[in-house]
């Protein structure tokens, strides 16, 4: 079955730290990936895509993706977090289904940056 | 400014009572999706819509209805047929549909919250 996996529920980390808010996922064919972020009761913004191309992505607000093929992974990265950077993160994958793509989106990580 | 406009932000719904949720864009997008965001479960499709006067079946479509009979607006209505409407509602456009392969970005409009009274 096609999947997403965001194992990890929650991250904590502490401001000025680098932090890492991992995905993984099971699908046929070239993926296409995704990141965003939720901050509470509000829309999901667009952080970041992987479609083809160079492995490291750079999108907004400092963030950065690895594309990893091996390892079937495309973890989220900052150098440094900062506080406004806790809120909820989504990965999602999409992939052929059939004649058409289908989108698949991971559970999410809360992320917390402690001051 | 473009973007995707949802409102109410927030709805109350009595029992058996069918509500409607708008859902506008300016962005001259194509294609509009409706998700329902439970905690917990992430997001699951409801209806799509690749271009005017058509609409697609999502992962959870029982219980709701759509239409699109402009570009700009893909209003979602909630039926007394959805048993469990309690949910946050996300609107989301791109400028082609996800389902061509075109790794286009969705966008997603502010949300609105749905309670069952």
């Amino acid at each position: 079955a096609q999947s997403v996996a965001q194992p990890e529920d929650q991250v904590n980390v502490a401001e000025g730290n680098p932090l890492t808010v991992k995905c993984t996922y099971s699908v046929s064919g070239n993926p296409y990936l995704f990141w965003y972020v939720q901050y509470p009761n509000r829309g999901l913004q667009f952080l970041l895509k992987y479609i083809t191309g160079d492995n490291l992505v750079k999108g907004s607000y400092g963030f950065e993706a690895e594309f990893n093929k091996s390892q079937t992974s495309f973890h989220l990265k900052k150098p440094s977090a900062l506080v406004s950077d806790s809120a909820l993160y989504f990965c999602a994958v999409s992939h052929n289904a059939g004649n058409n793509r289908k989108l698949i989106w991971g559970l999410g990580t809360s992320l917390a940056v402690n001051p | 400014d473009g973007g995707i406009t949802q409102s109410p932000k927030y709805l109350f719904r009595k029992e058996g009572q069918n509500v409607t949720l708008s859902c506008e864009q300016n962005l001259n997008h194509d294609a509009m999706y409706w998700y329902r965001q439970d905690p917990g479960q992430g997001l699951r499709l409801i209806y799509y819509s690749q271009i005017v006067n058509d609409f697609q079946k999502g992962d959870i479509a029982e219980g709701y209805s759509v239409s699109r009979e402009k570009k700009e607006s893909f209003p979602l209505t909630v039926t007394s047929a959805q048993k469990n409407p309690t949910a946050f509602y996300l609107c989301a456009s791109s400028i082609r549909p996800i389902v061509t392969g075109s790794g286009n970005t969705i966008y997603f409009g502010e949300g609105s919250w749905l309670t069952v009274v």
